[in-house]
């Protein structure tokens, strides 16, 4: 079970977008709709922020989109702001009842 | 609203078990499914593995048969046992709840508790 893969690090400026992409392969995120995103602040918990590729829960900004083709999801942050700095994880079902995160991006707002 | 919150001992010893309880408040553990996700120093999340109320149980293939997951109705808890620990066990371990039909979202989660394999 490996990893999904996302870039290490991304960075914008304030009011900018930036897309995160999360890459498996056909057993999981390209297999199925469960991926989820996860907003992860320096010595917090994560917080889910995305759920079946792109729904979002109450309370999260409409900014935060997501949207998948073939094997890999995507995360758009749009109009950056400062408190978006963070790192992010994608998760998916990766089979046989059991789930993968990716390596997790490291967002710096400029 | 539903509040986790894990506590365990912070320290110990390689080749010993792991032990630590996620206790549940504002809420009940029936009909849901509870997950483990740990994450070492500066390093990605990884996903141990899941309880559901039903009893299913599905763990991480990389951990192999070392880890155990239940939960305890009674207290409202879940509890996590990992046995014969290594310094790579090293890592804050979260408790998370997933919906009542699918492993995620993971939400809500515990703060986390760093535990320390070290001698």
């Amino acid at each position: 079970q490996s990893a999904l893969t996302q870039p290490r690090s991304v960075s914008g400026s304030p009011g900018q977008s930036v897309t995160i992409s999360c890459t498996g392969t056909s057993s999981d995120v390209g297999a199925n709709n469960y991926v989820s995103w996860y907003q992860q602040h320096p010595g917090k918990a994560p917080k889910f922020i995305l759920n079946d590729v792109s729904k979002r829960p109450s309370g999260v900004p409409d900014r935060f989109s997501g949207s998948k083709s073939g094997n890999t999801a995507s995360l758009t942050i749009s109009g950056l702001q400062a408190e978006d700095e963070a790192d992010y994880y994608c998760c998916s079902y990766a089979g046989s009842y059991t789930w993968v995160f990716g390596g997790g991006t490291k967002l710096t707002v400029l | 609203q539903v509040q986790l919150q894990e506590s365990g001992p912070g320290l110990v010893k390689p080749s010993e078990t792991l032990s630590l309880t996620c206790s549940v408040s504002g809420g009940s553990i029936s009909s849901y499914y509870w997950s483990w996700i740990r994450q070492p120093p500066g390093k990605r999340l990884e996903w141990m593995g899941y309880f559901h109320y039903s009893g299913s149980t599905k763990y991480n293939p990389s951990l192999k048969s070392r880890i155990t997951i239940s939960v305890d109705t009674s207290r409202n808890q879940v509890s996590l046992r990992l046995t014969s620990v290594t310094a790579a066990d090293t890592a804050v371990y979260f408790c998370a709840r997933g919906t009542t039909t699918v492993v995620t979202p993971f939400h809500p989660w515990g703060q986390g508790t760093l535990v320390t394999v070290s001698s």
